[in-house]
């Protein structure tokens, strides 16, 4: 069975600091994907970023990127240039190739103090 | 990517009643997913809902009491039946958006008094 570890329940940091998000799963299967979502006070999920777990190149998306350790199974956020938008609940989660359910970490409570 | 409509987006209601919650996609998809988010907790699956089969659920969840259905490739409910203040929560439908990732609806926030 796949898990999602998120082993930091809050963090808070200036505006225009950097800010890392921490991410372990454990999965037995060889295809995945691995996600960031964000769900802000108005509880909409929103992907911030994808990572296939076939590629060995981080993924990025403007100030947001990942630093993927297939090996040690660890997927981390990096924010960078923080924003007071970016103040959310942050999942980490992963899923089975093909269209299969998402396994969600517990979560992380971001604030972005202005 | 898919845009899905859920509603409702709220609602507040009596102990031992059901309330029904729809989710519309604007474009045709094998699988939807059903999740709960318990009050300051992450997301849970309930079920997933294939259209012209019987939705599978995850362990501790029942169709008895969530049942689904999913008549066609575009849409989907879920009923929370016979419920108690432990059932408030908020319920999301979400669906395989490809290379956009998953797509989820805004959520129905339910509190049962």
């Amino acid at each position: 069975a796949q898990t999602v570890t998120q082993s930091q329940p809050e963090m808070s940091v200036q505006e225009a600091e950097t800010v890392t998000l921490s991410c372990t799963y454990d999965t037995s299967e060889n295809n995945y994907y691995l996600f960031w979502y964000k769900q802000p006070p108005s509880r909409q999920m929103i992907l911030v970023i994808r990572q296939e777990a076939y590629k060995q190149q981080n993924a990025t998306e403007n100030r947001f990127s990942v630093n993927f350790q297939k090996a040690a199974k660890s997927f981390s956020l990096k924010i960078s240039d923080s924003q007071l938008g970016d103040t959310a609940m942050y999942f980490c989660a992963s899923t089975k190739q093909g269209a299969q359910k998402l396994v969600f970490g517990q979560g992380t409570r971001l604030t972005i103090n202005p | 990517s898919a845009v899905i409509s859920q509603k409702p987006s709220r609602d507040i209601c009596q102990r031992g009643t059901s309330l029904t919650i729809q989710c519309q996609v604007d474009s045709q998809v094998t699988m939807m997913f059903w999740y709960r988010q318990q009050p300051g907790q992450s997301l849970t699956l309930i079920a997933t809902a294939n259209q012209g089969s019987e939705a599978t659920y995850e362990s501790g969840f029942v169709i008895d009491k969530f049942p689904i259905s999913r008549p066609n490739l575009t849409f989907s409910t879920l009923t929370v039946s016979n419920m108690s203040p432990e059932d408030s929560s908020i319920y999301l439908c979400s669906v395989d958006g490809g290379y956009d990732g998953y797509t989820f609806g805004s959520g129905t926030r339910l509190t049962v008094v």
